[in-house]
């Protein structure tokens, strides 16, 4: 059975105090790794999608890399805006369609 | 148009009552899904269309009923539900086969 951790469940850093969070996945057939963001009472924001290991994309403050069995998101200088839930995810390929089954997430609190 | 759209954003329903909820995107993506998400939960797969048609249902109960009039639309109807199915139901769409999903805003559904 397709399944995602994520470590830790809570991060509280302060301003400009880098860090990273945690997936490790175990997946048959994995099509893709994704990392999300989710604000509270919203629908989650895609980050960043990555297809093989040695991966890594870049967006702003955000660096995700990706390994056989885990995936990081690295977080430099968080600023309080980069308060949220980040999922991770696995798609796996089904016989009849694709599947996105997600980890519980990490929620990231960022003080100033 | 790269959105999905949810409507309606709010929906308060008694037990036995019926009512749909409403997915839209003009991405021409052509897989398109219902998640559940509890408060402080991950997303949770509920349905999969491919093409307009139900490819996976994950054992949901049968008050639930997914429907897909066009490549565009997806519509989930709801009947005699249950106070512990209140939820924020997420819709999202994807290109077949590969690619990220775009997540709507959700619907905040709650039964009373």
């Amino acid at each position: 059975e397709d399944q995602v951790t994520q470590s830790p469940e809570a991060l509280r850093l302060q301003e400009g105090e880098s860090s990273s969070l945690n997936c490790s996945y175990t997946v048959s057939g994995l099509r893709g790794l994704f990392w999300y963001r989710q604000d509270p009472g919203k629908g989650p924001e895609f980050l960043f999608t990555l297809y093989s290991a040695g991966e890594e994309k870049e967006k702003e403050r955000l660096k995700a890399t990706l390994t056989k069995k885990e995936s990081f998101l690295h977080i430099t200088a968080p600023k309080p805006e980069d308060s949220a839930t980040y999922l991770c995810a696995v798609q796996s390929l089904l016989e009849y369609g694709n599947k996105l089954v997600f980890g519980a997430g990490t929620i990231l609190r960022v003080k100033s | 148009d790269t959105e999905v759209t949810q409507t309606p954003k709010h929906l308060v329903m008694g037990m036995t009552n019926k009512k749909s909820l409403k997915c839209e995107q003009h991405m021409g993506h052509r897989a398109m899904y219902w998640y559940k998400q509890k408060a402080k939960k991950p997303p949770e797969l509920m349905f999969v269309y491919s093409y307009e048609k139900l490819s996976i249902n994950e054992s949901v109960p049968s008050r639930f009923s997914p429907e897909c009039p066009n490549s565009s639309l997806l519509n989930l109807h709801l009947h005699a539900l249950q106070p512990e199915d209140s939820a924020l139901y997420l819709c999202a769409s994807s290109q077949q086969g590969a690619g990220g999903y775009t997540f709507g805003s959700g619907t905040r559904l709650t039964v009373v």
